[in-house]
């Protein structure tokens, strides 16, 4: 158990729909990645926060945001979904800003239909 | 082109063999090389880290790195079907993010 926590496991939905997963870091962990993980492109980096703030951010689309509360945990909000964003969803965290080792919940499998 | 390229397999092997696991990458900025391992439907989980060229050794695993020809290598010895997993390279890079490698799925045959 890597202590990330991540919701929902599964989640099925329409093409156009809105979800939101959310992410639980280690106790202590102040950095949260989100990455995407499809068959045919591997672990994408999505976007980093740092103690509430945005510090990183990679293939995002603008479709997608993402927000660090203040008790630190993070959601992942996916709006205007297309089949291709049928994807696993990890979230990770690390105690720096850089990061280290990388601790990552068990994912969320989003599928569009 | 990818900065960072690793086959995606699968590479079979039997129990007991010495595997090399093999990427290549692009920036010769890179100084530190992760090497992650997950699990079929499992969040990738750290198996070790080298920084800039030479080895690191830990227990049956041993990752190498070669700055001069951008190549980073993890190689177990008596391999295990517990070993059976993605192996994922991950170089650092100047702004401390992960670069990832597609993965190399790995199945050690009993």
């Amino acid at each position: 158990d890597s202590g990330v926590t991540q919701t929902p496991k599964h989640l099925i939905t329409a093409t156009g729909q809105r979800v939101t997963l959310r992410c639980s870091p280690r106790s202590g962990d102040l950095s949260v990645y989100w990455y995407q993980q499809s068959l045919d492109q591997g672990l994408q980096f999505l976007i980093q926060y740092y103690n509430g703030e945005e510090r990183a951010k990679g293939n995002i689309l603008e479709r997608f945001s993402a927000q660090q509360f203040p008790d630190l945990h993070s959601e992942l909000n996916l709006s205007s979904l297309e089949l291709g964003d049928s994807a696993l969803y990890f979230c990770a965290s690390s105690v720096a800003l850089a990061p280290g080792e990388l601790f990552f919940g068990e994912g969320s499998r989003l599928t569009v239909l | 082109q990818k900065e960072v390229e690793q086959d995606p397999g699968p590479l079979s092997v039997p129990e007991g063999a010495i595997v090399s696991l093999n990427c290549t990458y692009s920036n010769s900025a890179f100084q530190y090389f992760m090497w992650y391992r997950q699990y079929s439907r499992k969040g990738p989980e750290l198996l070790m880290y080298t920084y800039s060229s030479g080895n690191k050794e830990d227990g049956r695993f041993t990752a190498q790195v070669d700055k001069s020809s951008k190549y980073i290598s993890l190689f177990i010895r008596d391999s295990q079907p517990s070993d059976s997993a993605t192996y994922l390279c991950a170089p650092m890079d100047s702004n401390y993010q992960l670069i990832w490698g597609a993965g190399t799925k790995l199945i050690i045959k009993p």
